[in-house]
């Protein structure tokens, strides 16, 4: 298991306030990712980064920020949450070569009212 | 478009049976295949990372094979157990990019 730890693991929150998801990973991972579940969609890549301060948009990018100042941290903001993001959201990590998995944090579900 | 196809979409066995699924896509600028299991309220768990085409793959009682000139990977399982049920997801790396199917979902009934 590469450690990838995210918080909060649950989070309700109102229409219009802004929202920060953390992730953090402990084995130096060089590439992580922000994904959103939703049925009927499976996994939709939000934004990835290739190192720090190395960040690139994903499909379903709008609404959404990333940061990563630090290997093992990569957050995702919503900068003013709507409903449509209420989701399960899954970060992960990998190693970065073509033969390396990703690992997956236990994701945060977050509910907009 | 790099389309990444899954099937069936969802299958119920018994106990005991032997089953398979197809990951199908396309086999221009195709780097690596993945799998993994992913059981409802958890998050996924890698099963087998294949790059090379002929490529056989085991853990346990799965496995699987990769074709990457005719663009597809069978997972198999032999003798399906409850705690296999679960989607089985599977991710192509191309183009620079990881592109992830819409996963089989397998019940197993004892």
């Amino acid at each position: 298991d590469a450690g990838i730890t995210q918080s909060p693991r649950h989070k309700v929150t109102e229409t219009g306030t802004p929202v920060t998801l953390r992730c953090h990973q402990t084995e130096n991972h060089r590439y992580m990712y922000w994904y959103r579940q939703d049925p009927g969609h499976g996994l939709r890549l939000i934004h990835y980064s290739y190192g720090v301060k190395d960040t690139d948009k994903g499909e379903v990018s709008d609404g959404y920020s990333v940061s990563r100042s630090k290997t093992e941290d990569f957050l995702l903001t919503l900068e003013s949450a709507t409903s449509s993001q209420t989701s399960v959201y899954f970060c992960a990590a990998q190693a970065g070569t073509d033969n390396s998995p990703l690992h997956f944090g236990n994701g945060t579900r977050l509910t907009v009212t | 478009i790099l389309n990444v196809e899954q099937s069936p979409q969802s299958l119920h066995v018994q106990e005991g049976d032997s089953t398979n699924f197809t990951c199908s896509f396309p086999s221009s600028n195709f780097y690596a295949l993945h799998w993994y299991r992913w059981e409802t309220a958890k998050s996924p768990e890698a099963l087998f990372v294949m790059t090379l085409n002929g490529d056989e793959k085991k853990k346990g009682r799965i496995s699987a094979t990769l074709n990457t000139k005719e663009g597809y990977s069978y997972l198999y399982i032999k003798g399906s157990q409850p705690e296999d049920s679960a989607t089985y997801l599977c991710v192509i790396r191309a183009f620079q990019k990881l592109v992830f199917g819409t996963g089989t979902r397998l019940l197993v009934s004892p």
